[in-house]
C-alpha cells in the first residue's frame, strides 16, 4: 500500500514572500504519478501540479514548482510570490500508473498574510 | 467545457436511512471516482466506475454502492447509514486517455 505524508499541518507566510510545502510518500512501485491539489474554503480541490516519476525534470505551473527527488521519495511544492488567493488546504496525492485510485496525504493547512 | 459539478450540495440524514449522491462528470470525461473527506483529513478513495462498471475499490463496506449511466454521469448510493458516514464526499472526472483527476466542489453530508 502508498501511503503519503505530509509533516507540515499548518505554515504561515506574508505575501509576495516564497513557501514551501514537504511531502514524503511510500511505495514499491517505480511507475506513478504525484500531484499537489489545493482545496480552498469553498471546497473545491484544484490540481496545482502533477509530475510523472519517470521525468527527471521538475514541473513547473506559474508561480507553482516542484522539487521531485525520487530515490529521497520526497515531492515538496514551492509557492513563490504568495497570494492572498493561495490561501487553502494543499493536499500532495499519489498514484500508480497501473492505478485509478489518488492516495492523500492529511494536507496543509497554508495561511497567506498581507 | 463543462466542469465537474454535484448535487446537492448539502444534505442532513438520520442514522439507518439510506442516501443518494450525484455527480455529472466534465465533458469529455468517461471515467468517474467518488472519494469521501472527513473533517481534517485527506480524501479516502471510494470507488471508480468507467463504462458502466466498477473499476476499482477502496476499503469501503458493501453499504457504498454506485452506478454509472450511459452519459458516464453517476451515483454513490449509501445504505444504513452511521454517523461516521458523515463527511464531504467529492467526485472526479477524468479520461481514459489521461491520468488526471478533476473534482466536483463535493456534497457534505450530516447524519445525526
Amino acid at each position: 500500500a502508498q501511503t503519503v505524508t505530509q509533516s507540515q499541518p499548518e505554515m504561515s507566510v506574508q505575501e509576495a514572500e516564497t513557501v514551501t510545502l514537504s511531502c514524503t510518500y511510500d511505495t514499491s512501485e517505480n511507475n506513478y504519478y504525484l500531484f499537489w491539489y489545493k482545496q480552498p474554503p469553498s471546497r473545491q480541490m484544484i490540481l496545482v501540479i502533477r509530475q510523472e516519476a519517470y521525468k527527471q525534470q521538475n514541473a513547473t505551473e506559474n508561480r507553482f514548482s516542484v522539487n521531485f527527488q525520487k530515490a529521497a521519495k520526497s515531492f515538496s511544492l514551492k509557492i513563490s510570490d504568495s497570494q492572498l488567493g493561495d490561501t487553502a488546504m494543499y493536499f500532495c496525492a499519489f498514484m500508480k500508473v497501473s492505478g485509478y485510485a489518488l492516495n492523500f496525504g492529511k494536507g496543509t493547512s497554508l495561511l497567506v498574510t498581507p | 467545457e463543462t466542469g465537474v459539478t454535484q448535487s446537492p450540495t448539502h444534505l442532513i440524514k438520520t442514522r439507518g436511512q439510506q442516501v443518494t449522491l450525484r455527480c455529472s462528470s466534465q465533458s469529455g470525461h468517461n471515467t468517474v471516482s467518488w472519494y469521501q473527506q472527513a473533517l481534517g483529513q485527506g480524501p479516502q478513495f471510494i470507488f471508480q466506475y468507467y463504462r458502466e462498471e466498477e473499476n476499482g475499490r477502496g476499503n469501503f463496506p458493501p453499504r457504498f454502492s454506485g452506478l454509472q449511466f450511459p452519459n458516464y454521469s453517476s451515483e454513490l448510493n449509501v445504505n444504513a447509514l452511521e454517523l461516521d458516514d458523515s463527511a464531504l464526499y467529492l467526485c472526479a472526472s477524468s479520461s481514459a486517455r489521461e491520468y488526471e483527476q478533476y473534482f466536483g466542489p463535493g456534497t457534505r453530508l450530516t447524519v445525526t
